[in-house]
């Protein structure tokens, strides 16, 4: 089975700081990827699907890119409310694996 | 506006059945070619994907879990269910629903329930 492997697991950063998160698949996936955040305490809510496109409602300062096996989720302008972590999901075939998840933390 | 809602047991016992059902309104279940998806979450733990049901009828299921697990749909009542069976304790778990919309991701997700698996 293909594994996802996100990192770093945990970040702590200023508000206004441009973050990155890394999300890795084992094998090549195309662009079948989504991106999740679930904030503390709630359900998870789908951010980005297709690596790169942006589901309505969410802020531009949130952009995904990548293909094959190297993606990544930025931050342009961390504010308070990303206070979350953050979730990539392969759904190129079963199993729609999860990464293990990154939390984002304000200093 | 399509809504999710789980319901069932909030405590198992070990070696017993967990059986979960996800209502689905605002839509039809039969409505378009997606499928029904369940994922789960232990406690201060991440996302592990159970399984999905397709519109078609098909299921797909975690390798992790293939053995214990059986997703099916009820389109007469507009829902789709989840059992478990032969449950320890590993299986605590906050339990979603979710549409697993075609090339795009899980949206929406119903609000959760929360499964204690304890004698």
């Amino acid at each position: 089975d293909i594994r996802m492997t996100q990192s770093p697991s945990s970040l702590s950063a200023s508000v206004g700081d441009r973050i990155t998160i890394t999300c890795r698949a084992s094998q090549g996936i195309s662009i079948y990827l989504a991106w999740y955040q679930q904030r503390p305490g709630k359900v998870p809510k789908l951010l980005i699907s297709a690596a790169s496109t942006l589901q309505s409602g969410v802020p531009s300062r949130f952009s995904g890119s990548g293909s094959g096996t190297d993606f990544t989720l930025t931050i342009s302008s961390l504010q308070p409310e990303d206070v979350a972590t953050y979730y990539c999901q392969r759904y190129n075939s079963a199993p729609l694996t999860f990464g293990g998840g990154t939390k984002v933390e304000i200093k | 506006q399509l809504q999710l809602q789980e319901s069932g047991s909030g405590l198992v016992r070990p070696s017993q059945t967990l059986s979960l059902t996800c209502a689905v309104s605002g839509d039809s279940i039969n409505s378009d070619g997606h499928s029904w998806t369940w994922i789960r979450q232990p406690p201060g733990k991440g996302l592990e994907w159970i399984g999905y049901i397709s519109q078609t009828g098909n299921t797909y299921y975690n390798p992790s879990l293939k053995s214990r697990v059986t997703i099916s749909v009820d389109r007469s009542k507009n829902q789709f269910s989840l059992n478990l069976n032969s449950v320890t304790a590993a299986d605590t778990a906050v339990y979603y629903c979710a549409k697993a919309l075609n090339w795009v991701g899980f949206d929406p997700w119903g609000q959760g329930t929360l499964v204690t698996v304890s004698s």
